[in-house]
Order: C-alpha cells, then sequence, then structure tokens
C-alpha cells in the first residue's frame, strides 16, 4: 500500500528566500509523480510532472526531483513570492496503476 | 470551457437524502478521478475510470457511494442516504489518459444537514 509523507507541514519564510519542500513515499515502484499547489477554497493546479525515468523537471521558478531508489521527492522554490502561498501537495501512483495516492501537503506562507 | 467543469459548486442536503455530483472532464480525456476532502485534510480517492476498462473502485467507503461514467465523458458521482460525515468537497480531475498531467475542477462542496 502506497503511503505518501509530506514534510514540514507547514512552513512561513520572507520573500526572497528559497525553500525545498519533501514528499517521501513507501513503494517506489512507480510511474511517475505529481506536484500540486491548492489554494483555500480552490481545486489544485498541477506544477510539475516528473517520470520515474527522469531525476529533474523545471518549470519556472520551480524544481522538482525525483529519487525512486529512495522514495523521495523534492520541490525547490527559487526567490519566494507572497503570491507562492498555498498548500503544496504531491501525488504518487500506487505500484503499477495510476491510482494517486496524495500526500497531506505543505502549507507555505510567503510574507510580503 | 476549457478545464473541468463540476455541479454543483455547493449542495447543502438533509441527512438521509441522495445526491448526484457531475463532472464535466477536458475534451478528449479518458482518464476520470473522483476524490474526496474533508475539511483541513488531505486528498481521499474514491474512483478511477480509465477509458473503456473496468473502473478502479477500491477507495468508495461503503456502498452507499456508486459512480458511473457514460460515454467515456461525463461522470456521476452518488451519494445515498448522506451522513453527516459525508460532508466534504468532492474533486474530479480527468488526464489525455494514463500517466499525463491531472487536471482538477473546482470542486463541489457537499454540507449534509
Amino acid at each position: 500500500k502506497q503511503e505518501v509523507t509530506q514534510i514540514p507541514a507547514a512552513l512561513s519564510v520572507p520573500e526572497g528566500e528559497n525553500l525545498v519542500l519533501n514528499c517521501s513515499f513507501t513503494d517506489s515502484a512507480i510511474y511517475n509523480l505529481q506536484w500540486f499547489r491548492q489554494d483555500p477554497g480552490k481545486g489544485l493546479t498541477s506544477l510539475l510532472l516528473i517520470q520515474s525515468s527522469q531525476r529533474e523537471q523545471t518549470s519556472g521558478r520551480l524544481n522538482a526531483s525525483l529519487d525512486k531508489s529512495s522514495g523521495r521527492s523534492t520541490l525547490y522554490i527559487a526567490a519566494s513570492q507572497p503570491g507562492d502561498s498555498a498548500t503544496y501537495l504531491c501525488a504518487v501512483p500506487t505500484s503499477g496503476t495510476y491510482k494517486y495516492i496524495f500526500g497531506t501537503g505543505t502549507r507555505l506562507k510567503v510574507l510580503a | 470551457g476549457a478545464g473541468v467543469s463540476q455541479s454543483p459548486s455547493n449542495k447543502v442536503t438533509e441527512k438521509g437524502k441522495d445526491v448526484e455530483l457531475r463532472c464535466d472532464p477536458i475534451s478528449g480525456h479518458t482518464a476520470l478521478y473522483w476524490y474526496r476532502q474533508s475539511l483541513g485534510q488531505g486528498l481521499e480517492f474514491l474512483i478511477y475510470f480509465q477509458g473503456n476498462s473496468a473502473p478502479d473502485k477500491s477507495g468508495l467507503p461503503s456502498d452507499r457511494f456508486s459512480a458511473e461514467r457514460t460515454g467515456g465523458s461525463v461522470s456521476t458521482l452518488t451519494i445515498q442516504r448522506t451522513q453527516q460525515e459525508d460532508s466534504a468537497v468532492y474533486l474530479c480531475a480527468s488526464s489525455l489518459g494514463s500517466g499525463n498531467t491531472i487536471y482538477f475542477g473546482e470542486g463541489s462542496w457537499l454540507t449534509v444537514v
């Protein structure tokens, strides 16, 4: 059974800082991993999809890495801005399937 | 619209009533997901449809919950004899195919009183 953990649960940083969010999973036989953000009262917005064969994926100020063998992914946010304030979720499929299990998220607050 | 559309956006129902929640996925998307998010909690997988394959219903919490997808497009999630613990946001998502980027709708907020 796939279990997904995100650390830290909450994070508050001043504007401009670079930061790292962590996602760990128990079953490494995955096809890919996805990162999302969720704004309060809203649905989820896709940020990055990283395939199992990739080690990194970048989009603007965001960079996601994946280490399948150790069951870890990180989301790096460069030069954080107040608009980055949201909850960040990673989603990992159960082994051999595309049924995605979500972590409980990291609630990020970037202070102006 | 271009995104995943869900209706109703808000629903208040009395305990014991049945409710139907509708999801219109992005056109051409063969994979469709339903998740539930209770207040302050994470996303709980409910059901997954992929093309004409049998759906993965392993996340449905009880036999009061059912879902169907007609013509490989629109999906309806039905909750019979609603209970107060069913109160949550029900999120629908779709993707072009298995393993592609998942796009979420804004959710249907269900309150059972």
